[in-house]
């Protein structure tokens, strides 16, 4: 039973152009997610999270929104670029859990 | 400062032999999670240790296995290996559990069972 989804493999995007990847969960007890990014042979690296209690969360070109109604958040990258290509992982805890990951969508944004 | 090593980066090894793998966190961070990386599945976690002892424990089976040194050094063995153990073995470290956005991930063990 997969409690975070990320429904999407892949996604391209044109270099300017926003990049909007999807991430959906089903546990409601999870009350904090967060973003990674990783590039080949490197691990993940943190990019940006968001508590339940907050709807949106900025980071220069990166934000995340989270509908808990819905139990789907949302990372935009604004503008794109070349350098974001890389696969992005959702993951998602609750207090006193480890991390749950999704399996990940692959963004390759072009020049 | 230097980040989180694993070695060995790369691992060959025949169905039915176990393995052994090890990650040096953060100097001063004391808690040590390993997931398991496929690309069917995703990350999925296996362990996390905090002052040599485990914390939590992922759906694995009992081949899979750690530990963690007083130094905060961790290994994780797998027993008995199989062709779907082939994966990268990610190890990631922080100060304390729950900091889930100061986990720092090291770059890998790549196991390939033949």
């Amino acid at each position: 039973d997969q409690q975070v989804k990320q429904n999407s493999p892949s996604l391209s995007v044109q270099e300017g152009r926003i990049s909007i990847l999807n991430c959906d969960y089903t546990n409601s007890m999870f009350d904090y997610f967060l973003w990674y990014k990783k590039y080949p042979a490197e691990g993940p690296t943190f990019l940006i999270s968001i508590s339940s209690i907050k709807d949106k969360n900025e980071d220069g070109r990166f934000t995340v929104f989270l509908n808990k109604s819905a139990k789907h958040l949302s990372l935009h990258i604004v503008p794109s670029q070349p350098g974001d290509s890389a696969v992005y992982f959702c993951a998602a805890k609750q207090a006193g859990t480890a991390l749950i990951f999704g399996k990940g969508t692959t963004l390759s944004v072009s020049s | 400062k230097a980040g989180v090593t694993q070695t060995p980066r790369y691992l060959i090894k025949t169905r039915g032999q176990q393995v052994t793998l090890s990650c040096s966190p953060i100097s001063g961070h004391r808690s040590v999670s390993w997931y398991q990386q496929t690309p069917g599945q995703g990350l999925q976690f296996l362990f996390e240790y905090f002052s040599e002892t485990q914390r939590n424990k992922g759906n694995f089976p009992g081949r899979f296995s750690g530990r963690q040194f007083s130094n905060s050094r961790s290994e994780m063995n797998v027993s008995t290996l199989e062709l779907g153990d082939s994966a990268l073995y990610l190890c990631a470290s922080s100060l304390a559990p729950g900091l889930a956005n100061e986990q720092f991930f090291g770059p890998g063990t790549r196991l390939t069972v033949l």
